[in-house]
């Protein structure tokens, strides 16, 4: 399994920001997909999820409204669209694997994860 | 749920036992990960269901408990096992992380 971000950089407060999620080595719509932030002080921070299939999303309050996440089998990719930003979404932003179709209660864990892309959001 | 870590930072020395503590503000049951993460690299899966250690994980680790109170004990620590240790809860949405502990060298 390889999961590799792409996308991060820096971007002015209120601007957006498009992170992609490249996935190989399983078979990618069998598996929800998720996205996790790690900052300095706020540790890991998961912030949103879609089922395999691409019909069912979650996201943690901080970011509804502001962030969507999508997918394309076809070309084994998750993407991040991110609007709104604001200092405290500085951070690094990692794609991680779910170990099912669905990440739903007592099953969502992360079995795979990319090396992340930075994020920085600053004027 | 709120998942919080004890210490923030370890140090220890080559050969040491080791033991990290994760508390959940509310009963989990044993819907508990625990994770590893070196520099520049992302999370690794180590244990599942408190204390399954994932294939391919040394038996130096294990993973305890249930309810609301975890444990992480590495027996015997290796260099390769300074990193940072995170637990995360599964048993509700939102998922959540401990705020991570630093095993370092002494």
């Amino acid at each position: 399994v390889q999961l590799l971000e792409s996308g991060g950089g820096l971007v002015q407060p209120g601007g957006s920001l498009r992170l992609s999620c490249t996935a190989s080595g399983f078979t990618f719509s069998d598996y929800a997909m998720n996205w996790v932030r790690r900052t300095p002080g706020k540790g890991l921070e998961w912030i949103s999820g879609i089922s395999g299939s691409g019909g069912t999303t979650y996201d943690a309050d901080s970011v509804k409204g502001r962030f969507t996440i999508s997918r394309v089998n076809s070309k084994n990719t998750l993407f991040l669209q991110m609007n709104g930003l604001t200092a405290e979404d500085t951070a690094v932003y990692y794609c991680a694997k779910g170990q099912q179709v669905y990440c739903t209660t007592t099953s969502c864990l992360f079995d795979s994860w990319g090396q992340g892309t930075l994020v920085t959001v600053s004027s | 749920i709120q998942m919080t870590q004890s210490p923030s930072t370890l140090s220890a020395s080559v050969g040491d036992r080791v033991t990290i503590t994760c508390r959940a503000s509310q009963n989990i049951n044993i819907w508990l990960a625990w994770y590893q993460q070196k520099p520049g690299k992302g999370p690794k899966l180590l244990i599942s269901l408190a204390s399954t250690l994932e294939s391919g994980v040394s038996s130096r680790f294990s993973g305890g408990g249930s309810g609301t109170d975890f444990s992480l004990t590495i027996s015997g620590l290796q260099p390769d096992d300074f990193a940072t240790y995170y637990c995360q809860q599964y048993k509700n949405y939102p998922w959540t992380f401990g705020q991570g502990t630093t095993v370092e060298i002494k």
